[in-house]
């Protein structure tokens, strides 16, 4: 099936670090979602992206829809603690297809 | 907006016994909704998508005499694990999607279920 790749898999940085991460895949796909998850709770959404070349922020985030639609990123800057979770790109693959395919996860810890 | 519920949060039953877990959207119309599964340091795995009065669609290889998907309402979906196992320790995350069934809305998740199986 397919599979969306995150890298890095983890990130260690400290407060006030900018943080880049991307996901790519090896087919298409139509848009693409940030989410981002505490522990023990369910993914919250960050950004949604439906274009390709879309680049959106919202507030301290930016991620961006690669132009050959595989692959997108994104970006936090200076970071804070509340920072810390794991974030999941996600997307869907065919337009009108409701579902979504989650990416492995990049877990960002802040170190004091 | 686009708050989605789960009931109960954690559960912690024996072996061989039945489990249901509630999602519920609480100010939207959820004509989808979808259940992942999400085991520890993994990502989420899409179990089965759930349209309101209809049959759920399973992902291959999960089973869907083991979960029984119900999506009486366009505000509640269940999931009931039957005769639980050890290996059905997870956590049971929910998602509703607004708007007509067969577009690409966004989901919503809720905050999971922690089944624990002893």
């Amino acid at each position: 099936g397919q599979q969306l790749n995150q890298s890095p898999q983890s990130m260690f940085i400290q407060e006030g670090e900018d943080v880049s991460m991307n996901c790519t895949s090896s087919s298409i796909f139509n848009t693409w979602l940030w989410y981002k998850q505490d522990p023990g709770e369910g993914p919250v959404l960050l950004i949604a992206l439906y274009k390709a070349g879309e680049l959106t922020s919202n507030g301290r985030l930016t991620a961006q829809f690669g132009i050959t639609r595989k692959d997108s990123f994104l970006n936090i800057s200076a970071s804070i603690p509340s920072d810390v979770g794991i974030y999941f790109c996600a997307g869907h693959s065919n337009f009108g297809n409701e579902k979504l395919t989650f990416g492995t996860g990049t877990r960002l810890t802040i170190i004091p | 907006g686009a708050v989605v519920s789960q009931h109960p949060s954690r559960v912690i039953c024996k072996s061989g016994t039945s489990v249901k877990i509630e999602c519920r959207s609480l100010d939207f119309q959820a004509t989808t909704m979808f259940w992942y599964r999400q085991f520890p340091k993994q990502s989420l795995m899409l179990m089965a998508t759930s349209n309101e009065g209809s049959k759920a669609t399973y992902e291959q290889g999960v089973e869907k005499d083991k979960f029984l998907i119900n999506h009486a309402s366009l505000t509640l979906s269940t999931l009931t694990v039957t005769s639980a196992h050890p290996e059905d320790s997870s956590f049971y995350i929910c998602s509703a999607e607004s708007g007509t069934s067969g577009g690409t809305d966004t989901q919503y998740f809720g905050p999971g279920t922690r089944l624990t199986v002893l």
